[in-house]
C-alpha cells in the first residue's frame, strides 16, 4: 500500500482565492483526520470522520473551512476565501479504528497564502 | 479535560548519548499512549505505543513505559544517532477516539 497520499505537496495562492487540499486514505481504513501545523500553535485537529461521517468538527476555524468525504477512500479540505493566516502545513491521517491504535499520516500540503 | 505535556526543546545531544524526553498526561479513564516522530519535511510517523498500564512500547531502539501512578510515558533511547534528529510528539487517544498531541520536542544529535 502506498500510504496516505496528499496533494498538492505545495500550494501558493493569493488572498481571497479558493484552495482545495486532497487526501487519499489507506485502503481499508475507516477514519480520516485533518490536522493543521504551525510554529505558533503546533498540531491542531481540524475535523475527523468515521465511516464517511463527520464526528468532530470543533477544530474547524470558521465557516471559510469545509471538509468532505465523498467516498470511503477520499477527502477534501476546502478554504474559501483563503487568508494569509491560513498559511500552514495541512496533514491528513487515516486509521482503522478512530485512532485508538495509531494514525498514519500523509506527507502534508504546505500552503502559503500571500 | 485530556491533555499531554512534553518537556520543552530543543534537546541537543552528542551521538551515542542517552536520551530521555519527558511526557506526562491528564486523562479520564485509561487512554492509549503514543510517541510519534516527524522528520524534516515529512508527516508524523508512529514510533511506538502502549495501550495499558505497565505496558512498554518499543521500536528502533526507543522505549517508553506506560506509568499510571505517575501519569507518564517518557521516551528513552540508550544511544542516539545523528539520524534520530527530528521532532518527537507524545499523544494520547481519548475515550472519544480523538488523538491529543503534545507540543512536540525537537531533538538535535551532533556527530
Amino acid at each position: 500500500d502506498a500510504g496516505v497520499i496528499q496533494s498538492p505537496r505545495h500550494e501558493v495562492t493569493e488572498m481571497g482565492q479558493e484552495v482545495t487540499l486532497r487526501c487519499k486514505l489507506i485502503s481499508g481504513h475507516n477514519s480520516l483526520f485533518w490536522y493543521r501545523q504551525t510554529m505558533m500553535r503546533g498540531l491542531e485537529l481540524l475535523i475527523y470522520f468515521n465511516n464517511n461521517v463527520p464526528i468532530d468538527d470543533s477544530g474547524m476555524p470558521e465557516d471559510r473551512f469545509s471538509a468532505k468525504m465523498p467516498n470511503a477512500s477520499f477527502s477534501t479540505l476546502k478554504i474559501q476565501p483563503s487568508e494569509p493566516r491560513d498559511s500552514a502545513v495541512y496533514f491528513c491521517a487515516s486509521s482503522l479504528d478512530e485512532g485508538s491504535s495509531g494514525l498514519f499520516f500523509g506527507s502534508g500540503t504546505q500552503l502559503s497564502v500571500l | 479535560g485530556n491533555s499531554v505535556t512534553q518537556m520543552e526543546g530543543p534537546v541537543t545531544l552528542s551521538e551515542e548519548a542517552f536520551l530521555t524526553i519527558n511526557c506526562t498526561y491528564t486523562a479520564t479513564g485509561y487512554p492509549s499512549l503514543f510517541w510519534y516522530v516527524q522528520y524534516p519535511g515529512e508527516g508524523l510517523q508512529l514510533l511506538l505505543k502502549a495501550t495499558k498500564a505497565d505496558d512498554k512500547g518499543s521500536n528502533k531502539g526507543f522505549e517508553a513505559t506506560y506509568r499510571k501512578e505517575t501519569t507518564s510515558f517518557h521516551l528513552e533511547k540508550g544511544s542516539v544517532q545523528v539520524s534520530d534528529s527530528a521532532v518527537y510528539f507524545c499523544a494520547l487517544a481519548s475515550n472519544t477516539g480523538k488523538l491529543i498531541f503534545g507540543q512536540g520536542t525537537t531533538l538535535q544529535v551532533k556527530p
